[in-house]
């Protein structure tokens, strides 16, 4: 089983939607990460989180430390949003400041 | 001003042959990471630097070797290619600052082993 498991791997919504994509993992950990890789393949860091919520422009992150799960939403969903989206932790256990990688989920908003 | 590049961008080589790909930053960071990403297993760690000529494995070693004689440089050597080799790498660097660890990726190398 992996460590970090995102669901759903595939999503194909019309613009305008509501998007989340979720993320559970299974280890202790310092930090989650929400990435997002464009078609082009160049990977940008979107989020860090270590509790609660963030929000950036129509992007909100959230984790529940308990649960060990956390959520990436998108409001007003646009083509451009077209991507893959990747959740990685890093573990409690990590001293190098390694992340524990997600598959990734690919996201294709529809005009 | 990417802060991080890769060279180079696009590799094709032969089976046996060696490679070496380089990664170059401007941001004075501590830690650099190499990473190839193929179709269905996401990101693997080859590779990390936590120094200058302070280097470990990651969880897909075999096959790679590196070295960083300088903080901007951080090389990626494939002693002798396989097919198995052919994907996508990259680059990725981070520092700390009161306990943000943002990572910063280069674009890729896409490399070919025939």
């Amino acid at each position: 089983k992996n460590e970090v498991e995102q669901s759903p791997q595939n999503l194909t919504a019309q613009e305008g939607e509501f998007i989340t994509i979720n993320c559970s993992y299974s280890v202790g950990i310092s930090a989650l990460h929400w990435l997002q890789q464009h078609p082009g393949g160049g990977i940008v860091s979107l989020f860090m989180l270590s509790s609660g919520k963030k929000k950036h422009g129509r992007l909100i992150a959230t984790i529940n430390i308990q649960e060990k799960h956390s959520s990436l939403h998108i409001t007003a969903s646009h083509p451009r949003d077209s991507a893959v989206y990747i959740c990685a932790v890093r573990s409690i256990m990590d001293s190098n400041y390694q992340l524990i990688w997600g598959a990734g989920t690919k996201l294709i908003i529809k005009p | 001003d990417a802060g991080i590049t890769q060279s180079p961008r696009h590799k094709v080589t032969e089976t046996g042959t060696p490679v070496t790909l380089r990664c170059h930053q401007t941001e004075n960071h501590r830690y650099m990471y190499w990473y190839r990403q193929d179709p269905g297993h996401g990101l693997r760690l080859i590779h990390y630097s936590y120094g200058v000529k302070d280097t470990d494995k990651g969880e897909v070693s075999d096959g790679y070797s590196v070295s960083r004689s300088k903080t901007e440089d951080f090389l990626l050597t494939l002693e002798s290619a396989t097919s198995s080799q052919t994907s996508v790498y990259f680059c990725a660097i981070s520092s700390q600052s009161q306990g943000w660890n943002g990572y910063t990726f280069g674009s890729g190398t896409r490399l070919t082993v025939v």
